[in-house]
């Protein structure tokens, strides 16, 4: 069975510093890993996924994440937030099963951006 | 393209009625999911489709929550009959494939359920 932690349900930080966004997984297999960002009464959007390419995924908006299967992490990271990046974001892993794709979603991070 | 569309946007009913949530998916798309998410449990896969076929429904709450695909560009998800608890935003996205693709979701029905 999978799983997705996401160690932080709040996270501040003043903009124009990083923002480290965590999450850790479990999974039986080779997931397929993403992160999604959610503004405010908006639907969910992808800002980047891991498909067992390239360890070091960049996506939209200046964030990346690096898969680490020896911690089973998959840490989302921006140098320099903005006041646009509040938003919530969640981590999913991806995994297929007999038959199927199972999808579990992480319980989600707030980012407060502090002017 | 228009993205995923859902209707209604916002929905008030009372408790004991029947209600439908409407989404029509990306064209082209061969996979739909519907979600719900709620302060509490959080966003929650309540079911998905591929081709049309309900391929993982172990997501929805219980018998009176069902889910239809009758064609490529639209799904229903009834509540009968609804009640508080099924208070909540639903989401529907839509994908290429089901497992490694990206969705993209709607934006959403706000369900209120007095």
């Amino acid at each position: 069975a999978q799983s997705v932690t996401q160690l932080d349900s709040h996270v501040s930080v003043s903009e124009g510093t990083p923002v480290l966004l965590r999450c850790n997984y479990s999974s039986s297999y080779s997931p397929s890993l993403f992160w999604y960002v959610q503004h405010p009464n908006k639907g969910l959007q992808l800002l980047l996924k891991y498909t067992s390419a390239a360890t070091l995924v960049k996506g939209i908006n200046g964030f990346e994440a690096e898969f680490k299967k020896s911690e089973t992490s998959f840490h989302l990271t921006k140098p320099s937030a903005h006041m646009s990046d509040a938003a919530e974001y969640f981590c999913v892993v991806s995994e297929r099963g007999a038959g199927s794709y199972q999808l579990t979603f992480g319980k989600g991070t707030k980012l407060s951006v502090i002017p | 393209d228009a993205g995923v569309i859902q209707s209604p946007r916002h929905e008030v009913t009372e408790m004991g009625q029947e209600v439908t949530l409407r989404c029509k998916p990306i064209s082209g798309h061969n996979s739909l999911f519907w979600y719900r998410q709620t302060m509490m449990r959080g966003l929650e896969l309540l079911i998905y489709f591929n081709n049309n076929v309900p391929i993982d429904d172990s997501g929805m709450p219980e018998d009176r929550f069902s889910a239809k695909m009758p064609n490529a560009s639209f799904s229903t998800l009834k509540i009968q009959p609804s009640e508080p608890r099924d208070s909540a935003v639903y989401f529907c996205a839509s994908s290429l494939g089901s497992g490694t693709e990206t969705q993209y979701f709607g934006p959403g029905t706000r369900l209120l359920v007095l």
